[in-house]
């Protein structure tokens, strides 16, 4: 079942300004991980932030995780054009069974 | 960096027919795989656990017999559609999680599969 909830929806914005996401859920997690999909197309891993760590950055990336909140954000900085993509949270529930729940995800269009 | 590969890319058939879409792990091993489905604007739904020598687990409102699971190696996972119908249409896509110490949090995706049944 899906248990993730993410807003906006869709986000648009130019290029140059920033994005945020924010993805909530429900249960308690090992993990929760950010992905980026182009239209069409596979799934790529972003980030991933366990459970006892509250921020984590990678290049242009920003995420942020509140446990007690069950929420946590994606901020891609200085956006591009070329970050015109769906983005998703996806959880993993304790247990290591690997199984992720996907949030459903927001639409970002960087305009040029 | 790890690669996962579906075939095929697309697949049109027509209704009645089965279809076969492989999940390949090309430079790792793979324990363990998911299959997913994804319609058009939604987000992704997990359908079943596919475990190399054992049986697949699948999630609840996912027909196993509609949906044959078989993990034959560490880098092979197959899904099997059976008497596919225009329902099924959808976007399968394959994950597989590195059996490696210390890289099993990360799942990799696969391309997908677009499948259309007319």
């Amino acid at each position: 079942s899906q248990q993730g909830e993410e807003d906006p929806q869709a986000l648009s914005i130019q290029e140059g300004e920033n994005a945020t996401m924010n993805c909530s859920y429900k249960t308690s997690i090992n993990n929760l991980q950010w992905y980026r999909q182009n239209s069409g197309r596979g799934l790529v891993h972003l980030i991933l932030i366990r459970s006892n760590e509250r921020e984590k950055h990678s290049g242009r990336l920003r995420v942020t995780l509140d446990t007690s909140k069950k929420s946590s954000s994606l901020l891609i900085t200085a956006s591009r054009a070329a970050d015109t993509a769906s983005y998703f949270c996806a959880t993993d529930g304790s247990g290591n069974t690997g199984k992720l729940i996907f949030g459903q995800g927001t639409t970002l269009q960087v305009k040029p | 960096g790890a690669v996962v590969s579906q075939h095929p890319s697309r697949v049109i058939c027509k209704s009645g027919t089965s279809v076969k879409i492989e999940c390949r792990s090309l430079d790792f091993q793979a324990t363990t795989m998911f299959w997913y489905r994804q319609f058009p604007k939604q987000s992704l739904m997990l359908m079943a656990t596919s475990n190399e020598g054992s049986k697949a687990t699948y999630e609840q409102g996912v027909e196993k017999d509609k949906f044959l699971i078989n993990h034959a190696s560490l880098t092979l996972s197959t899904l099997t559609v059976t008497s596919a119908h225009p329902e099924d249409s959808s976007f399968y896509i394959c994950s597989a999680r590195d059996r490696r110490a210390g890289a099993m949090e990360t799942q990799y995706f696969g391309p997908g599969t677009r499948l259309l049944v007319l």
